[in-house]
């Protein structure tokens, strides 16, 4: 089993639509990152999350850490938000290497 | 600047070719990340450099040599690819390498197709 689950795999939306993309995660974290990579294209550091809640623009991520859950929502979604949204948890490896678990990505399209 | 540079964007070599691929960064960054993305997958990390050193090593072929010259720069010297090697690399960086929250700085990948 993965240490981080990502729900759903693929998720289409009407131009406008509220959208959830979940996260979840086995064991304790130092953080959790919510990326975007669009088709072909290079990765973009959306959010970092350690507690509570981040907003920029029209994205809001959100983490429970006793529920070890994650949230990233896309408010009044637009094409051009359609890309791959991962979750990717800094996993407390008490070591002194910085190592990434992602999930598998959630492919969102937006349609007009 | 809040950039991780990479080059080329895109690279064709065959199975026999040595070629490098470039990494740069000048935000301080001390930890610096090799990873492979093949099509429809998550990355999988490759290398880790922290302050210059080699720190992971995931078991990678040694046809793919590491190299980090200085702060700032980081290497990654092909040499005898497979077909199977074809993937998108990526480049991170973070502030520094303790595994305690800090932001990762990716670049947009080199696309490698070994033929």
């Amino acid at each position: 089993k993965n240490e981080v689950e990502q729900s759903p795999q693929n998720l289409t939306a009407q131009e406008g639509e509220f959208i959830t993309i979940n996260c979840s995660y086995s064991v304790g974290i130092s953080a959790l990152h919510w990326l975007q990579q669009h088709p072909g294209g290079g990765i973009v550091s959306l959010f970092m999350l350690s507690s509570g809640k981040k907003k920029h623009g029209r994205l809001i991520a959100t983490i429970n850490i006793q529920e070890k859950h994650s949230s990233l929502h896309i408010t009044a979604s637009h094409p051009r938000d359609s890309a791959v949204y991962i979750c990717a948890a800094d996993l407390n490896s008490g070591g002194s290497n910085y190592k990434l678990t992602f999930g598998k990505g959630t492919l969102l399209t937006v349609n007009p | 600047d809040t950039e991780v540079t990479q080059t080329p964007k895109h690279l064709v070599m065959g199975m026999t070719n040595k070629k490098s691929l470039k990494c740069e960064q000048h935000m301080g960054h001390r930890a610096m990340y090799w990873y492979k993305q093949k099509a429809k997958k998550p990355p999988e990390l490759m290398f880790v450099y922290s302050y210059e050193k080699l720190s992971i090593n995931e078991s990678v072929p040694s046809r793919f040599s590491p190299e980090c010259p200085n702060s700032s720069l980081l290497n990654l010297h092909l040499h005898a690819l497979q077909p199977e090697d074809s993937a998108l690399y990526l480049c991170a960086s973070t502030k520094r390498g303790a595994g305690l929250g800090t932001e990762a700085f990716f670049g947009q990948g080199t696309r490698l197709t070994v033929v």
